[in-house]
């Protein structure tokens, strides 16, 4: 079975740009999240997009959103990029079957942005 | 809050010792504890998870779990320089989806 997959996987803007990002899950796998990775900050969690709706929201300004289409394939976008979203942003599916607490996700290779 | 809290390392060891990675949470409601590796520049890869107290082994792996003091801990037997990575602890609150990470712990393993 396929991993979970992204596009672009590096990517270079600069200051004040937009960029969007996509996401392809595991092939079942109805639940997308969202990460943004840096050295200072560890893992912090953007979203999660569940049935085309966003279920869970992270702290983060509303540049930063996203949304998922009926195939569970999600893209997440950052308007007005700043120097401080140059970041590893990865991408996670879970199965999410009803209330089972014993849900894994699944990390994607990562898009490497760097706002310059 | 939940939170999650790992020593960042780095911790060093021998090849062919075993590491000892600790990690404890705040949520007495957790239910689900995972282990991700991550090597330098990738993204983190699932190599354990635990539901019930006590041990779990997979090849030179063992997860612990210890609900009543809220730790959980991957011991890594016949370290290996491959085993070189930082190791991420994830817990997952029942009812929830959204696992909390804790920052890592870096593990060097030297010949």
């Amino acid at each position: 079975k396929a991993g979970v997959t992204q596009t672009p996987r590096y990517l270079i803007k600069t200051r004040g740009q937009q960029v969007t990002l996509s996401c392809s899950p595991i092939s079942g796998h109805r639940s997308v999240s969202w990460y943004q990775q840096t050295p200072g900050q560890g893992l912090q969690f953007l979203f999660e997009y569940f049935s085309e709706t966003q279920r869970n929201k992270g702290n983060f300004p509303g540049r930063f959103s996203g949304r998922q289409f009926s195939n569970s394939r999600s893209e997440m976008n950052v308007s007005t990029l700043e120097l401080g979203d140059s970041a590893l942003y990865l991408c996670a599916s879970s199965l999410r079957v009803g209330q089972g607490p014993q849900e894994t996700q699944y990390f994607g290779p990562g898009t490497r942005l760097l706002v310059l | 809050q939940k939170e999650v809290e790992q020593n960042s390392g780095p911790l060093s060891v021998p090849e062919g010792a075993i590491a000892s990675l600790n990690c404890t949470y705040s949520d007495r409601g957790s239910q689900s504890f995972f282990w991700y590796r991550q090597y330098s520049g990738k993204s983190p890869e699932l190599i354990m998870s635990i539901y019930s107290n006590g041990d779990k082994e997979d090849g030179r792996f063992t997860a612990q779990l210890n609900k009543a003091s809220q730790y959980v801990s991957l011991l890594i037997r016949d370290s290996q320089p491959s085993d070189s990575a930082t190791y991420l602890c994830a817990v997952l609150s029942g009812g929830s989806y959204i696992p909390t990470f804790g920052r890592g712990t870096s593990l060097i393993v030297h010949p």
